[in-house]
């Protein structure tokens, strides 16, 4: 039963590109959560998604930034015309019934801009 | 003030040491809480939900004072295994998400 499986698990970007994170929930798991750890810092909430519904973004950076989770395949975190200040570890959640029993996390994104 | 506040550490500790993290909430709403660790540049793993009465698991025990919003971790007989960042997590009132702690970092020496 593999786990939460997020990939890239390096992501090199220059400033201005695009970076495309992403997660494959555990099996059976609908809810899936985003998070950021910049560096020598704690976990940032983003978005809460549900398949095919964004239920909680407020989290999410106003410009640059969405995320889906669509009928079939991967949830995917955009960041678009990345800076040098999105450098950083992105995790991925996902739970069987919310987060009342607590989340399962992936092995991480680490993205790097130069 | 945060949400979620724990003493940073660093906590360095012999082999065999029981040593305790404190965790203090600020949303008296907030209905799960939980312990987890992130080993250096790696994911937070589940340690431990906390409930009400206090739990343990084996050398791990957890506690949590709603009337003061005040979480604990005691850890026993430290093992070099340990050294972690030890993270308090906590259930908005609304269940949509966790909030984490910065976390307390712990080193156990030998």
């Amino acid at each position: 039963n593999a786990g939460v499986m997020q990939n890239p698990r390096h992501l090199v970007r220059r400033r201005g590109q695009e970076a495309r994170l992403r997660c494959s929930p555990m099996k059976g798991h609908s809810h899936v959560y985003w998070y950021r750890q910049l560096p020598e810092e704690g976990l940032k909430f983003m978005v809460y998604l549900q398949k095919e519904n964004i239920i909680d973004e407020s989290g999410m950076p106003k410009e640059r930034f969405s995320a889906e989770f669509p009928k079939e395949g991967p949830s995917i975190l955009r960041i678009q015309q990345v800076v040098r200040g999105d450098s950083a570890a992105y995790f991925c959640a996902s739970s069987l019934q919310g987060a009342d029993y607590g989340y399962t996390f992936g092995s991480g994104t680490r993205l790097t801009v130069v | 003030r945060k949400e979620v506040e724990q003493d940073p550490g660093p906590f360095n500790v012999p082999e065999g040491a029981t040593v305790a993290f404190n965790c203090t909430y600020s949303n008296s709403a907030s209905q799960s809480f939980f312990w987890y660790r992130q080993d250096c540049r790696k994911e937070p793993k589940l340690l431990m939900s906390v409930y009400s009465s206090g739990n343990e698991d084996g050398r791990f025990t957890a506690q949590l004072n709603r009337a003061s919003q005040y979480i604990s971790l005691l850890i026993r007989d430290s093992k070099l295994s340990d050294s972690a960042t030890y993270l308090c997590v906590v259930n908005k009132g609304s269940a949509r998400q966790l909030t984490f702690g910065s976390g307390t970092q712990l080193t156990v020496l030998p």
